[in-house]
């Protein structure tokens, strides 16, 4: 069945560092690849998206290119912010709606 | 424009008591979905509603669980009997379908504690 595979976290980095947070997925097909990201006591907010190969989805200074050779869907920001601290979900949909989510990324940047 | 709404947002209880947990989806969407988050097992999918219509509840844990869409702009999320088990944050999200429209929108949680 289709599956995503997020590194594991936490990761903390200081401010104004590069963040990569790396993600791959599993499916038949050509599905949907998405990022959330979900603020502390909030719920998830889409960040980005692609809907096929080479797309690159971009929102707030992050960006993910869907790479069909590689089945990725890599997250990278060039200057992280303390604002950015939050859990990231890379997350794929292949028909019928369901999402499948990664576990998650917490990510905590120190000033 | 209103985001997905749940109510409540926090809601403790004691072991055996029946919890209902509420959500009215943004205006116009027509697919609603109700999540389970834990730290052990992450975001599970438990129900999705398609213009009212189950779909899709293999992911509802037991019997003691029971979803409802009585019309298109409520649903809600029934456990009866609550166990301590079911402690988690429910979120609700809706989505509008049609091509390429698979973005949803989640609303804000119901974090339950059953003691």
């Amino acid at each position: 069945g289709n599956s995503v595979t997020q590194m594991e976290g936490p990761v903390t980095l200081s401010e104004e560092a590069f963040l990569t947070i790396n993600c791959t997925y599993t499916a038949t097909g050509y599905p949907s690849l998405f990022w959330y990201v979900q603020y502390p006591g909030e719920g998830l907010q889409l960040l980005l998206k692609a809907t096929k190969a080479d797309d690159k989805g971009s929102n707030k200074g992050f960006e993910a290119t869907y790479r069909k050779e590689t089945t990725s869907f890599h997250l990278e920001k060039g200057s992280v912010q303390v604002s950015d601290s939050a859990v990231y979900f890379c997350v794929l949909i292949q028909g019928a709606q369901k999402l499948v989510f990664g576990q998650g990324t917490r990510l905590t940047i120190n000033p | 424009d209103a985001g997905v709404i749940q109510s409540p947002r926090h809601e403790v209880t004691e072991m055996g008591q029946e919890v209902t947990l509420r959500c009215k989806p943004i205006s116009g969407h027509n697919s609603l979905f109700w999540y389970r988050q834990t730290m052990m097992r992450g975001l599970e999918l438990l129900i999705y509603f398609n213009n009212n219509v189950p779909i899709d509840d293999s992911g509802m844990p037991e019997d003691r669980f029971s979803a409802k869409m009585p019309n298109a702009s409520f649903s809600t999320l029934k456990i009866q009997p609550s166990e301590p088990r079911d402690s988690a944050v429910y979120f609700c999200a809706s989505s509008s379908t049609g091509l390429y429209s698979y973005e949803q929108y989640f609303g804000p949680g119901t974090r339950l504690t059953v003691t």
